[in-house]
């Protein structure tokens, strides 16, 4: 497709499992960053990639989470024992080098 | 990184121009401004974007301050559909994360 991809749409876990949200990036997209949006905020740096390296992970909240793109295409946003406070919108953005940006529509990720 | 300063909401009639305006007094030589905007239930959208002169494009203006320390969007006709939420962000142009603060609503009256 033209944009970027992001699966599940929503996600509901249960406090304590594993979860893995899917980021396909616009072909060709040289750098790609993870976000978390709370609900009523904007969203938050959590991650940055260039290709397959993963230049800046300072935004990550603690080692339960945790990124990756092995290929330098398709990333993987993985959270394990989720918390009640991981509930939020997590999104994933592309760019072509020097260019401006293209978001995903979301995962919205619900632990109960 | 240089912060923005953004009124927390608007509210404007439709088919009327809107003037969003934002400060950022701290703003480096390197840093270019960045517009971007998030409609419900929707990842952010990339509006426009500039450096020292005002620019144009298909959606929007952006006007900036001759000094640099603020800057106005200009949506020149708004619709319903330019209801939204609305980022002001400072960032070098490349590879750079965008650090979003908490924007201001866009309220679009029919």
């Amino acid at each position: 497709g033209a944009g970027v991809s992001q699966s599940p749409r929503y996600k509901v876990a249960k406090r304590g499992q594993d979860v893995a949200l899917r980021c396909d990036p616009i072909s060709g997209h040289v750098s790609l960053f993870w976000y978390q949006q709370a609900l009523g905020q904007g969203p938050e740096f959590l991650t940055y990639f260039q290709n397959e390296a993963q230049l800046d992970k300072s935004g990550l909240p603690s080692d339960r989470f945790f990124a990756e793109r092995p290929e330098g295409s398709v990333s993987t946003l993985k959270i394990q024992r989720t918390q009640q406070e991981d509930s939020a919108v997590y999104l994933c953005a592309s760019s072509p080098w020097g260019g401006g940006y293209t978001f995903g529509s979301g995962t919205r990720l619900t632990v109960v | 990184d240089a912060k923005t300063t953004q009124p927390n909401s608007m509210e404007s009639n439709e088919e009327e121009p809107v003037h969003l305006p934002c400060n950022h007094s701290t703003i480096s030589g390197t840093d270019y401004i960045h517009w971007y905007r998030q409609l419900p239930s929707q990842g952010p959208e990339y509006v426009i974007h500039g450096l020292t002169s005002n620019v144009n494009n298909r959606m929007a203006s952006l006007a900036i301050a001759e000094d640099r320390k603020s800057s106005t969007l200009i949506l020149h006709r708004a619709t319903l559909r330019d209801a939204a939420v609305y980022y002001c962000i400072l960032s070098p142009l490349i590879g750079n994360k965008l650090v979003f603060g908490a924007g201001t609503i866009l309220r679009v009256k029919s």
